[in-house]
């Protein structure tokens, strides 16, 4: 079964770090970009940043680009984020998310993780 | 950066009605359009890429439309499970990805 499995969200005080992981199983993770999408609570999605299969590109958003770092280890078949300098704008549930960008043009997310939730609050 | 803007942004619909939801973009994405679906506590669910084609497993029901600046999701006969919020977002012009603000489709 094709999965993605999102781990590492919390409490974080303002100024804070947190590591998210993202576990991928069932298929052929270095074929495949990976991503990361977040939603505020009540709000829509927002993406995040993006890293291509071989990690040839690395994009971020704005409002993350100097404190977030996305990464990959295709060894371990694992997407990360590292989150510094959290807000409490940052506050949400951040999923990691496929694309199949590598093989085609469609940046579209076809498989989604269940999210992990951030709280960034004093 | 893209803006997408979907309208309306809540769509109220009987079981069996059909549904129509609207994405506009503040510029030209050819086809490089795709569609979500997400119901409440759940991630999303890819169901439309190139603006037009099913994704996998997404019943027949789903059809999508539309091209350049203008698109429609249109849901042809409303079932229970087809509830939740749709979202639209662009993959032609990124970064950054951007997506629209998204239709909830409740029941009347």
């Amino acid at each position: 079964e094709v999965q993605l499995v999102e781990s590492g969200g919390g409490l974080v005080k303002p100024g804070g770090s947190l590591r998210l992981s993202c576990a991928a199983s069932g298929f052929t993770f270095s074929n495949y970009n990976m991503n990361w999408v977040r939603q505020a609570p009540g709000k829509g999605l927002e993406w995040v940043s993006s890293i291509g299969g071989s990690s040839s590109y690395i994009y971020y958003a704005a409002s993350v680009k100097g404190r977030f770092t996305i990464s990959r280890d295709n060894a371990k078949n694992s997407l990360y984020l590292q989150m510094n300098s959290l807000r409490a704008g940052d506050t949400a549930v951040y999923y990691c998310a496929r694309d199949p960008g590598m093989t085609t043009d469609i940046v579209a997310f076809d498989i989604w993780g269940q999210g992990t939730m951030v709280t960034v609050s004093s | 950066e893209i803006v997408m803007t979907q309208s309306p942004a809540t769509l109220s619909v009987s079981p069996g009605e059909r549904a129509t939801l609207s994405c506009r973009a503040s510029q030209s994405v050819g086809s490089n359009l795709a569609w979500y679906q997400q119901k409440p506590g759940q991630a999303p669910r890819l169901l439309i890429y190139g603006a037009s084609t099913r994704a996998t497993g997404i019943p027949a029901r789903f059809s999508g439309s539309g091209s350049g600046t203008e698109f429609t999701l249109t849901i042809s006969s409303l079932q229970s499970e087809d509830f939740a919020v749709y979202y639209c977002q662009q993959y032609n012009n990124w970064p950054p990805l951007t997506f629209g603000g998204g239709t909830k489709v409740e029941i009347k």
